[in-house]
């Protein structure tokens, strides 16, 4: 079953618009990670937040973590059309085995 | 390019045989994880091994299994395979144990047909 449930599974915007998805969870979880899968290939780690960490950066991307609502969101700015891809939160509880929700599909009009 | 390695890229067989998914991790990576990807049930873990050791199961059938071997490089056995077997299977790596990232291989689609 499903530990991360991403929201919305679908959305498309603008080129320099920004992207908002929110992921939440069930369970306590130990760190939260986003990874980014272009059609059918493999996944590419983007960014991981600790249970501990309120709020997390790497270039255009931006991470929160709410562990009270059991929620995390990943906001990409002034997005681009190669941006287009799907997004999935995956959160790990316990040793290093991640369990990861449906994703979001991002698309992304020149 | 994520250094792990997966063969074959496409494998097309019939219901009731058997394949096997090869799969090296990244260069210094102990760990190897598996997973299987389907429209319907999404991403879901399979197994890990670590240093040729089992380390955790996931949702994995009594009809798979899998061994990670000396040279660290694994193989997922799938066996009496069903059309609902059909999916896109992926390996990942990572370096040690503890919360790190995983870095995936460009995956294993295969059509039970």
């Amino acid at each position: 079953s499903q530990q991360g449930e991403e929201d919305p599974q679908a959305l498309s915007i603008q080129e320099g618009e920004n992207a908002t998805m929110n992921c939440s969870y069930k369970t306590s979880i130990n760190n939260l990670q986003w990874y980014r899968q272009n059609s059918g290939r493999g996944l590419v780690h983007l960014i991981l937040i600790r249970s501990n960490e309120r709020e997390k950066h790497s270039g255009r991307l931006r991470v929160t973590l709410d562990t009270s609502k059991k929620s995390s969101s990943l906001l990409i700015t002034a997005s681009r059309a190669a941006d287009t891809a799907s997004y999935f939160c995956a959160t790990g509880a316990g040793y290093s085995t991640l369990t990861f929700g449906k994703g979001t599909m991002l698309l992304v009009s020149p | 390019d994520s250094g792990v390695t997966q063969t074959p890229k496409h494998l097309i067989t019939a219901t009731g045989q058997r394949v096997t998914l090869r799969c090296s991790p990244r260069s210094g990576d102990l760990s190897v994880y598996w997973y299987q990807q389907s429209l319907d049930q999404g991403l879901q873990f399979l197994i890990q091994y670590y240093n040729g050791e089992e380390r955790a199961k996931g949702n994995i059938l009594e009809r798979f299994s899998a061994q990670q071997f000396p040279d660290l490089h694994s193989e997922l056995n799938l066996s009496s395979l069903e059309l609902g077997d059909s999916a896109l299977y992926f390996c990942a790596s990572s370096g040690n144990l503890g919360y790190n990232e995983q870095f995936f291989g460009p995956g294993t689609r295969l059509t039970v047909l």
